[in-house]
Protein backbone atom coordinates (compact mmCIF):
# COMPACT_ATOMS: atom_id res chain seq x y z
CA UNK A 1 0.00 0.00 0.00
CA UNK A 2 1.56 3.67 -0.95
CA UNK A 3 1.29 5.38 2.27
CA UNK A 4 3.04 7.95 4.53
CA UNK A 5 2.94 7.18 8.40
CA UNK A 6 4.28 9.99 10.69
CA UNK A 7 5.72 9.17 14.37
CA UNK A 8 7.69 11.44 16.77
CA UNK A 9 5.20 14.13 17.91
CA UNK A 10 3.94 14.41 21.79
CA UNK A 11 4.29 17.11 24.70
CA UNK A 12 7.23 18.86 25.15
CA UNK A 13 8.52 21.95 26.97
CA UNK A 14 9.24 25.14 25.61
CA UNK A 15 13.01 25.54 24.84
CA UNK A 16 12.61 21.91 24.00
CA UNK A 17 13.64 19.69 20.98
CA UNK A 18 11.86 16.42 19.22
CA UNK A 19 12.80 14.80 16.07
CA UNK A 20 9.52 13.56 14.11
CA UNK A 21 9.67 10.89 11.55
CA UNK A 22 7.53 9.44 8.26
CA UNK A 23 7.80 6.18 7.04
CA UNK A 24 7.14 5.89 3.39
CA UNK A 25 5.98 2.65 1.79
CA UNK A 26 4.30 1.85 -1.65
CA UNK A 27 6.63 3.27 -3.90
CA UNK A 28 10.16 4.60 -4.76
CA UNK A 29 10.93 6.70 -2.13
CA UNK A 30 14.17 7.88 -3.53
CA UNK A 31 12.30 9.35 -6.50
CA UNK A 32 10.76 11.59 -5.10
CA UNK A 33 11.10 15.46 -3.18
CA UNK A 34 9.55 15.26 -0.04
CA UNK A 35 8.26 17.69 2.30
CA UNK A 36 6.85 18.86 6.26
CA UNK A 37 3.58 20.99 6.28
CA UNK A 38 1.90 21.76 9.70
CA UNK A 39 -1.27 23.05 11.01
CA UNK A 40 -1.83 24.82 13.82
CA UNK A 41 -5.48 23.73 15.94
CA UNK A 42 -8.32 25.40 13.65
CA UNK A 43 -5.68 26.71 11.76
CA UNK A 44 -4.69 26.86 7.90
CA UNK A 45 -1.71 25.07 6.23
CA UNK A 46 1.67 26.34 6.50
CA UNK A 47 4.17 24.36 4.49
CA UNK A 48 7.66 24.40 6.46
CA UNK A 49 10.09 22.52 4.50
CA UNK A 50 11.29 20.47 1.13
CA UNK A 51 14.07 18.34 0.15
CA UNK A 52 15.35 16.52 -2.60
CA UNK A 53 15.76 13.13 -3.61
CA UNK A 54 19.37 12.83 -2.30
CA UNK A 55 19.28 15.56 0.68
CA UNK A 56 21.95 18.01 -1.25
CA UNK A 57 19.08 20.65 -1.29
CA UNK A 58 16.96 21.55 1.50
CA UNK A 59 14.59 24.67 1.92
CA UNK A 60 12.56 26.22 4.70
CA UNK A 61 9.83 28.67 5.29
CA UNK A 62 11.41 31.71 6.31
CA UNK A 63 10.03 31.66 9.77
CA UNK A 64 11.91 28.31 10.93
CA UNK A 65 15.14 28.69 9.45
CA UNK A 66 17.94 27.42 12.11
CA UNK A 67 15.42 26.10 14.73
CA UNK A 68 14.17 23.14 11.85
CA UNK A 69 16.11 20.78 10.10
CA UNK A 70 14.97 18.35 7.45
CA UNK A 71 16.68 15.14 6.28
CA UNK A 72 16.02 11.65 5.32
CA UNK A 73 17.46 8.86 4.68
CA UNK A 74 17.06 6.30 1.99
CA UNK A 75 17.91 3.01 2.75
CA UNK A 76 15.23 3.14 5.24
CA UNK A 77 12.57 5.11 3.22
CA UNK A 78 12.66 7.99 6.09
CA UNK A 79 11.80 11.06 5.92
CA UNK A 80 13.16 13.25 9.55
CA UNK A 81 12.43 16.33 10.81
CA UNK A 82 14.70 17.83 13.95
CA UNK A 83 13.00 20.75 16.12
CA UNK A 84 14.77 22.71 17.99
CA UNK A 85 14.04 25.35 20.48
CA UNK A 86 10.21 24.84 20.46
CA UNK A 87 7.97 27.22 21.28
CA UNK A 88 3.95 27.68 22.31
CA UNK A 89 3.11 28.92 18.00
CA UNK A 90 5.10 25.46 17.03
CA UNK A 91 2.07 23.45 18.34
CA UNK A 92 0.35 21.63 15.34
CA UNK A 93 0.26 18.45 13.36
CA UNK A 94 2.74 18.00 11.72
CA UNK A 95 1.97 16.60 8.21
CA UNK A 96 4.51 14.56 5.81
CA UNK A 97 3.66 14.79 2.22
CA UNK A 98 5.02 13.27 -0.76
CA UNK A 99 6.86 15.90 -3.33
CA UNK A 100 8.65 18.71 -3.24
CA UNK A 101 5.17 20.77 -4.25
CA UNK A 102 2.67 19.02 -5.90
CA UNK A 103 1.86 17.20 -2.70
CA UNK A 104 -0.34 14.26 -4.01
CA UNK A 105 0.59 11.81 -1.14
CA UNK A 106 0.05 12.74 2.80
CA UNK A 107 0.66 11.01 6.15
CA UNK A 108 -1.71 10.83 8.64
CA UNK A 109 -0.03 13.72 10.72
CA UNK A 110 1.89 13.61 14.06
CA UNK A 111 0.14 16.49 16.83
CA UNK A 112 3.24 18.48 19.08
CA UNK A 113 2.45 20.22 21.60
CA UNK A 114 4.42 22.69 23.06
CA UNK A 115 3.51 23.57 26.82
CA UNK A 116 4.20 23.67 30.19
CA UNK B 1 8.35 34.84 1.10
CA UNK B 2 5.01 34.94 -1.69
CA UNK B 3 1.91 35.64 -0.33
CA UNK B 4 -1.49 34.38 -1.14
CA UNK B 5 -4.75 35.29 -0.26
CA UNK B 6 -7.71 33.77 -1.04
CA UNK B 7 -11.31 34.67 -0.88
CA UNK B 8 -13.83 34.66 0.71
CA UNK B 9 -12.88 33.25 3.98
CA UNK B 10 -15.75 31.37 4.33
CA UNK B 11 -18.97 30.89 2.21
CA UNK B 12 -22.08 29.01 2.77
CA UNK B 13 -23.58 27.35 -0.02
CA UNK B 14 -26.58 24.79 -1.37
CA UNK B 15 -26.37 21.34 -2.84
CA UNK B 16 -26.60 22.04 -6.48
CA UNK B 17 -25.09 25.40 -6.56
CA UNK B 18 -21.89 26.93 -8.70
CA UNK B 19 -19.49 27.90 -6.04
CA UNK B 20 -16.25 29.88 -7.13
CA UNK B 21 -13.57 30.64 -4.85
CA UNK B 22 -10.62 33.49 -5.76
CA UNK B 23 -6.62 33.07 -4.77
CA UNK B 24 -4.29 36.24 -5.89
CA UNK B 25 -0.23 35.93 -5.24
CA UNK B 26 1.54 39.10 -4.27
CA UNK B 27 3.43 38.11 -7.22
CA UNK B 28 3.28 36.77 -10.28
CA UNK B 29 3.14 32.62 -10.48
CA UNK B 30 2.63 32.06 -13.90
CA UNK B 31 0.68 29.02 -13.44
CA UNK B 32 2.70 27.29 -10.60
CA UNK B 33 -0.76 27.14 -8.47
CA UNK B 34 -2.21 24.09 -6.78
CA UNK B 35 -5.96 23.74 -5.29
CA UNK B 36 -6.17 21.09 -2.23
CA UNK B 37 -9.47 20.09 -0.42
CA UNK B 38 -9.21 19.26 3.10
CA UNK B 39 -12.05 17.59 5.12
CA UNK B 40 -12.54 18.06 8.75
CA UNK B 41 -10.02 15.56 10.85
CA UNK B 42 -8.52 14.39 7.45
CA UNK B 43 -5.31 15.21 5.36
CA UNK B 44 -5.49 17.34 2.44
CA UNK B 45 -6.33 16.41 -0.97
CA UNK B 46 -4.23 17.56 -4.31
CA UNK B 47 -7.37 18.67 -6.48
CA UNK B 48 -5.85 20.53 -9.39
CA UNK B 49 -1.97 21.20 -10.27
CA UNK B 50 -0.20 23.71 -12.19
CA UNK B 51 -3.45 26.06 -12.33
CA UNK B 52 -5.48 24.10 -14.26
CA UNK B 53 -4.46 20.53 -14.40
CA UNK B 54 -7.43 18.01 -12.71
CA UNK B 55 -5.71 15.43 -10.60
CA UNK B 56 -6.65 11.82 -11.43
CA UNK B 57 -9.59 10.41 -9.38
CA UNK B 58 -11.53 14.52 -9.08
CA UNK B 59 -14.60 14.69 -10.20
CA UNK B 60 -14.90 17.31 -13.78
CA UNK B 61 -17.14 19.24 -12.07
CA UNK B 62 -13.99 20.50 -9.87
CA UNK B 63 -12.07 23.40 -12.38
CA UNK B 64 -9.24 25.87 -12.24
CA UNK B 65 -8.12 28.66 -14.02
CA UNK B 66 -6.07 31.70 -13.89
CA UNK B 67 -2.08 33.16 -14.62
CA UNK B 68 -0.17 35.09 -13.03
CA UNK B 69 -1.42 36.60 -10.04
CA UNK B 70 -5.09 35.61 -9.80
CA UNK B 71 -6.64 32.69 -9.77
CA UNK B 72 -9.94 30.92 -9.54
CA UNK B 73 -11.22 27.67 -8.44
CA UNK B 74 -14.81 26.22 -9.41
CA UNK B 75 -16.77 23.78 -8.64
CA UNK B 76 -20.34 23.53 -10.62
CA UNK B 77 -23.25 21.96 -9.15
CA UNK B 78 -21.94 21.12 -5.33
CA UNK B 79 -22.33 18.28 -3.66
CA UNK B 80 -22.73 17.09 -0.45
CA UNK B 81 -19.38 15.40 -0.10
CA UNK B 82 -17.85 19.28 -1.48
CA UNK B 83 -18.36 20.77 2.32
CA UNK B 84 -14.83 21.21 3.09
CA UNK B 85 -11.93 23.41 3.03
CA UNK B 86 -9.92 24.69 -0.19
CA UNK B 87 -6.69 25.47 -0.05
CA UNK B 88 -4.29 27.15 -2.87
CA UNK B 89 -0.58 26.73 -2.73
CA UNK B 90 2.20 28.27 -4.86
CA UNK B 91 4.86 26.26 -6.10
CA UNK B 92 6.77 29.06 -8.30
CA UNK B 93 9.51 29.36 -5.57
CA UNK B 94 11.17 26.75 -3.91
CA UNK B 95 9.79 28.30 -0.27
CA UNK B 96 6.18 27.13 -0.92
CA UNK B 97 3.26 29.35 0.74
CA UNK B 98 -0.45 28.59 1.33
CA UNK B 99 -3.45 30.35 1.19
CA UNK B 100 -5.41 30.89 4.52
CA UNK B 101 -8.33 28.45 3.34
CA UNK B 102 -12.13 29.00 2.42
CA UNK B 103 -14.48 27.18 4.11
CA UNK B 104 -17.53 26.00 2.19
CA UNK B 105 -20.18 25.58 3.99
CA UNK B 106 -23.95 24.51 4.12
Amino acid sequence: EVQLVESGGGLVQPGGSLRLSCAASGFTFTTFWMSWVRQAPGKGLEWVANINQDGSEKYYVDSLKGRFTISRDNAKNSLYLQMNSLRADDTALYYCARGGGNHDLWGQGTLVTVSS
Amino acid sequence: DIQMTQSPPSLSASVGDRVTITCRASQTISTYLNWYQQKPGKAPNLLISAASNLQSGVPSRFSGSGSGTDFTLTITSLQPEDFATYYCQQTYVTTRTFGGGTKVEI
